[in-house]
This record gives C-alpha cells, structure tokens and sequence, in this order.
C-alpha cells in the first residue's frame, strides 16, 4: 500500500532556513501536500503541489519534487517561533483520500 | 462561518461503553472524513462519505460506525470502546475529492479506561 515516510524531528535557529524531507512510495500520486498542526489544533493546508510541477513558492514556503525519487520537501525561509509545529506531508492519488506521514515537529529556538 | 465542529472536545469512557462523536461543517461540503491521530503514527483514516447518505471504509474502520443522515453532519459511533480507542479523532471536509483542501476541525480527545 502506499507509505508516506517523514524525519520526525527538526530544530532550527530563528532566521534560518528550515527544510522538511517526504518521501513516499505510491508512484500514481497526483498532488502532494504540506500541512500545519500546532499544539491542540486541527490540520491546517499550508500548500500543495501537483506531481507534474517540480517547484511551487508561495512567501516564505517553497516545495521542491523529485517525482522519479518520489522526494518532497518543504522550505521555510526566515524561520519564526511561530512556524514550530507538527508538518505533514500527505500524498492523494485516490479519488478523495490522502495517505498521511507521521509528521515532523520543527521547533524553532530564539 | 464556523468551518468544522466536533462535538465534544474531550470524553473518558469505561471499556464497553458507547459514545458517538459528532462533526459539523456549515461549508456545504460533499466530501467529510474520520482520522485518528495516535503518537508516532500520523493521521489515519477511519471512514469518510462522499455525499449525504453514503460512507466508506478507510484504512482502520473496525470498532467504528458512521453515519452521513445530512449533508451537514457526519457522525462516529463507537459502540463498545476498547482501550485502544484512545486517540485524538479529527473530522475533516472538503469540497470535492482530488486536489481539493480538506478543512480540519479542533480535534476530540477520548480516553478510554
């Protein structure tokens, strides 16, 4: 079945950079996404990506795909304190499902 | 717009009891969605509709029931909660399947003893 696999930890300075890696195995995904979870809240869409695109920037996020090695990443310019959350990367090839990673909790220090 | 609502926020029950979760959308959205979220698994989904009157299984739907009577509402039934049923459940909705944006609710947080 399909996977969706994601480093689970990241810690980055305020200002920096921050880059969170996907990779996933179902070679029929369409689109690609990236969501926000922060403490006690919902799923929130922060940006998606249709699998025949290989970059779409959008402020401070930039998604880079490597559709023939199935890689996703998310890039977050300027870090701020409150970008640390949980992200997670989810891949929808089916006609109304996604297949969710683990996600990643970036946590962005002073 | 009140977006998604789940109804309650949080709930303990007692191994064998039932409870029904409620998830609410005033978007007018076709499609809704059941997950769990268990630490260190993700986000899994349980069931989902595509439109008033049908649901369909995801991809841990055993324990679980759902019902789509409105348009609205999407409801989860658990009829006798087991310990494993401990979990954060979000409900989820979109207007369509694809590439469509799914809006998630604030989660409901069971703990069963």
């Amino acid at each position: 079945g399909e996977d969706v696999e994601q480093s689970l930890f990241l810690s980055v300075r305020e200002g920096d950079s921050s880059v969170i890696n996907c990779t996933y195995t179902d070679s029929s995904s369409t689109y690609l996404y990236w969501y926000k979870q922060e403490p006690g809240a919902g799923l929130q869409l922060l940006t998606y990506i249709f699998s025949n695109m290989d970059m779409k920037q959008d402020q401070r996020l930039t998604v880079l795909l490597n559709k023939k090695d199935k890689h996703l990443s998310l890039r977050i310019a300027d870090t701020q304190t409150g970008d640390s959350a949980i992200y997670f990367c989810a891949e929808g090839s089916g006609y109304s499902t996604l297949t969710f990673g683990k996600g990643t909790m970036l946590l962005v220090s002073p | 717009n009140a977006g998604v609502t789940q109804t309650p926020k949080f709930r303990v029950l007692k191994t064998g009891q039932s409870m029904t979760l409620l998830c609410a959308q005033d978007m007018n959205h076709e499609y809704m969605y059941w997950y769990r979220q268990d630490p260190g698994m993700g986000l899994r989904l349980i069931h989902y509709s595509v439109g008033e009157g049908t649901t369909a299984k995801g991809e841990v739907p055993d324990g679980y029931n759902v019902s789509r009577l409105k348009k609205q509402n999407f409801l989860l039934g658990l009829e006798s909660a087991a310990p494993s049923q401990t979990s954060v459940y979000f409900c989820a909705s979109s207007r369509q399947g694809g590439p469509d944006t799914q809006y998630f609710g604030p989660g409901t947080r069971l703990t069963v003893l």
